[in-house]
């Protein structure tokens, strides 16, 4: 069992290149999110998708846009990197059918280093 | 908005003494409050939930209280093992916000044989 895998695990990449991060779970969760991570700032929310179909902003949503492909897969897109974008980014999932305040599952994350 | 605030710097203890995190927000209580660890170069893992009508939970060696009063949550680890050392998130959960969680900075607990 997988849980939620993401693509790549490291990146550099030019200032004004753009690039994709890819998330899939293989749990059947409804709710999928993005985060990043800074030092000294905790994980901060990017975009989330409460369910198939749905998406919307989080804390910090601006040079970033999302696609919810399917109830599988969640993909988080720079369209033109910026230094300020250098991080670690995660996705996780969680299932809220069984009801409100279940636990989010995290991926092992993908350092982004933009040059 | 909701604040949620952890100690920044490290936490140094003993092996065999007993850890104590502490998680304060600022604003609103969360109906719910969540721990994870997280190990360097890996995602978060789930620990615990406690509710807001919970003084307290156990699980194995953890236990998390909840006081709505000090607008709290204490982290325990009893019996700490240097397989304990790792950043512990606290993270709020409020009804009605489409699962969102918000996390504190983390603490980085390392226990010395």
């Amino acid at each position: 069992n997988a849980g939620v895998t993401q693509t790549p695990k490291f990146q550099v990449l030019k200032t004004g290149q753009s690039m994709t991060l890819q998330c899939a779970q293989d749990m059947n969760h409804n709710s999928m999110y993005w985060y990043r991570q800074d030092p000294g700032m905790g994980l901060r929310l990017i975009y989330y998708s409460a369910s198939e179909g749905t998406t919307d902003k989080g804390e910090v949503p601006n040079g970033y846009n999302v696609s919810r492909l399917n109830k599988r897969e969640f993909s988080l897109r720079l369209e033109s990197a910026a230094p300020s974008q250098t991080s670690v980014y995660f996705c996780a999932s969680s299932d809220r059918r069984t009801g409100d305040g279940q636990p989010q599952h995290f991926g092992d994350g993908t350092r982004l280093s933009i040059l | 908005s909701q604040k949620i605030e952890q100690n920044s710097e490290a936490l140094n203890i003993q092996e065999g003494k007993t850890a104590t995190l502490t998680c304060n927000y600022t604003n609103y209580s969360p109906a719910y409050l969540q721990w994870y660890r997280q190990d360097p170069g890996r995602g978060p893992v789930f620990l615990l939930l406690i509710r807001e009508n919970e003084k307290e939970k156990r699980k194995e060696r953890l236990k998390v209280t909840f006081d709505t009063t000090l607008k709290q949550s204490l982290f325990h680890i009893t019996a700490s093992q240097p397989a304990d050392s790792a950043t512990y998130l606290c993270a709020a959960y409020r009804p009605g916000n489409t699962g969102k969680l918000i996390f504190g900075q983390g603490t980085t607990l390392q226990v010395k044989p």
